[in-house]
C-alpha cells in the first residue's frame, strides 16, 4: 500500500524545458515533504523540502508547489539541463510517527535531452 | 569526511544463507536507517534507530534484524536469505527528525 503516489513514472524533456513531477498523498497527518534526487549507482540526496505552512518553496531552478486541500505537491525544474537527468523521489513524513520515518513515492526517471 | 559508507558493495547469497551489512557514518548523527530499493517501489524503510542502543521497525521489517551498538555503526542482518530479499540496500543517517537524511552508496544483494 503506497501512501504517496508519484507520477509520471518516466519523463523526457528537452534542454531548457520545464520538468514537472507530481505526488499525491492520503495521510493528512503528513507535515514534511522532501524531494530526493538519485543518480545511477549513487544513493539519493536531498534536493529540496517543504512544510505545509507555505504553498511554494524555490531554490534556484527547483520549486516545490504544495496544495494542502488537494493533498498534492509537485516539483518543477525550470530550464532543465542534461545534468538534471536522474531519478526523483518525493517523500512525506509525520510528527505523529516520527518525522524521520519517510514514506517515499515510486520515483520518476527524468531524461533531459541536449 | 567519508559521510555514510556501506560494506560490502555487492554480494550474492544462496537461499538460506546469512549475512550482515555494515553501515558507518562519521557525521555524529543520532538517527540511522536501513532502506531497500526495488524497481517501481521507491525506497522502503526496513528498520531505523534514533540513538545508540535503540532500534525500531519500519515499513518492511520481516526477515531482517538490526543492531546499533555504537553510535557510528548500524548493522543489518539477514538470518536466512530468501530470493524476495534481492534488492539494493541503502543506509542513511540524520541529526534527528525532519532533518536531511544522508545516504550511503548502496549494497546490491542478489539471493539465488
Amino acid at each position: 500500500q503506497q501512501q504517496v503516489k508519484q507520477s509520471p513514472q518516466s519523463l523526457i524533456v528537452q534542454k531548457g524545458g520545464i520538468s514537472i513531477i507530481n505526488c499525491a498523498y492520503e495521510n493528512t497527518a503528513f507535515d514534511y515533504f522532501p524531494w530526493y534526487q538519485q543518480f545511477p549507482g549513487k544513493g539519493p540526496a536531498l534536493l529540496i523540502a517543504i512544510r505545509p505552512d507555505v504553498s511554494e518553496k524555490k531554490e534556484g531552478r527547483f520549486t516545490i508547489s504544495f496544495n494542502k486541500s488537494a493533498k498534492q505537491f509537485s516539483l518543477h525544474i525550470m530550464d532543465s539541463q542534461p545534468g538534471d537527468s536522474a531519478t526523483y523521489f518525493c517523500a512525506a513524513s509525520s510528527v505523529e510517527t516520527s518525522g524521520s520515518r519517510l514514506t517515499f513515492g515510486e520515483g520518476t526517471q527524468l531524461t533531459v535531452n541536449p | 569526511n567519508a559521510g555514510v559508507t556501506q560494506t560490502p558493495k555487492f554480494r550474492v547469497l544462496k537461499t538460506g544463507q546469512s549475512m550482515t551489512l555494515l553501515c558507518a557514518q562519521d557525521m555524529n548523527h543520532e538517527y540511522m536507517y536501513w532502506y531497500r530499493q526495488d524497481p517501481g517501489m521507491g525506497l522502503r524503510l526496513i528498520h531505523y534507530s534514533v540513538g545508540e542502543g535503540t532500534t525500531a521497525k519500519g515499513e518492511v521489517p520481516d526477515g531482517y534484524n538490526v543492531s546499533r551498538l555504537k553510535k557510528q555503526n548500524f548493522l543489518l542482518g539477514l538470518e536466512s536469505a530468501a530470493p524476495s530479499q534481492t534488492s539494493v540496500y541503502f543506509c542513511a543517517s540524520s541529526y534527528g527528525d525532519f532533518n536531511e537524511q544522508f545516504f550511503g552508496p548502496g549494497t546490491r544483494l542478489t539471493v539465488l
